[in-house]
């Protein structure tokens, strides 16, 4: 069965420390897919990246990073230089190739950036 | 550009009461279709989907019901609500094919008293 752990319930960091959130997935499939959403105070969602289980090359979007090992089944993602407006609680979600309208959703991370 | 409507944006209602509420997408054809739950503080949890007209899959039995009468509209209902049923539900359109990025509304904040 498919199965997303974000460890940490809450985060705080001062405005202009990186920080990383962990995601750590269970699939028993070969080929998946690992999202992060971010869902600001407002509560909608905002799809943040789609990786597949083929690539493991890292992403960098901005100061948004993602680092993806297989070996450890871990899809983290990292902010560099943290704002306030990045405040918000953020998903990693898992799809199995074979299911791909069934995501999994982590439990969240709430992020407080301070100032 | 796609974009996704869903209301109404908060709903109080009594316990026993009946529910509706709807989802609609425009600006793509045939897409997946979903609701979702999210309990206060708490991680999301998938209702049901859609990937056509008429054709809904309930991932968690419970009290509450979807349907499908058109092709980017998506409604989820109940003849009597619980007050477990409190919430925040939210609906997402994805691309036809599988594994596609899914796309969410704003919500919808259910208070059952």
């Amino acid at each position: 069965a498919q199965k997303v752990t974000q460890a940490q319930t809450e985060i705080s960091v001062v405005e202009k420390e990186d920080v990383t959130l962990d995601c750590v997935y269970e699939t028993r499939d070969t080929t998946y897919y690992l999202f992060w959403y971010k869902q600001p105070p407002s509560g909608e969602l905002v799809f943040l990246i789609r990786r597949n289980s083929f690539d493991e090359q890292n992403e960098i979007s901005g100061r948004y990073s993602w680092n993806f090992q297989k070996s450890t089944s871990s899809f983290n993602f990292t902010i560099t230089a943290s704002q306030v407006v990045d405040s918000a609680v953020y998903f990693c979600a898992l799809s199995e190739a074979d299911y791909g309208q069934n995501f999994v959703f982590g439990p969240g991370t709430r992020l407080s950036v301070l100032p | 550009s796609q974009t996704i409507h869903q209301w109404p944006a908060t709903l109080v209602q009594p316990v026993g009461s009946p529910l509706s509420l709807e989802c609609t997408v425009e600006g793509t054809s045939n897409p997946n279709l979903y609701w979702y739950r999210q309990a206060a503080g708490r991680g999301l949890q998938l209702l049901f989907y859609s990937v056509g007209i008429g054709q809904i899959s309930s991932e968690v039995p419970q009290n509450l019901s979807a349907s499908r009468p058109q092709d980017r509209q998506f409604i989820l209902s109940s003849k009597k609500l619980l007050l477990s049923d409190s919430g925040f539900y939210l609906c997402a359109w994805s691309e036809g094919t599988q594994n596609q990025p899914q796309h969410f509304g704003d919500g919808t904040r259910l208070s059952i008293l």
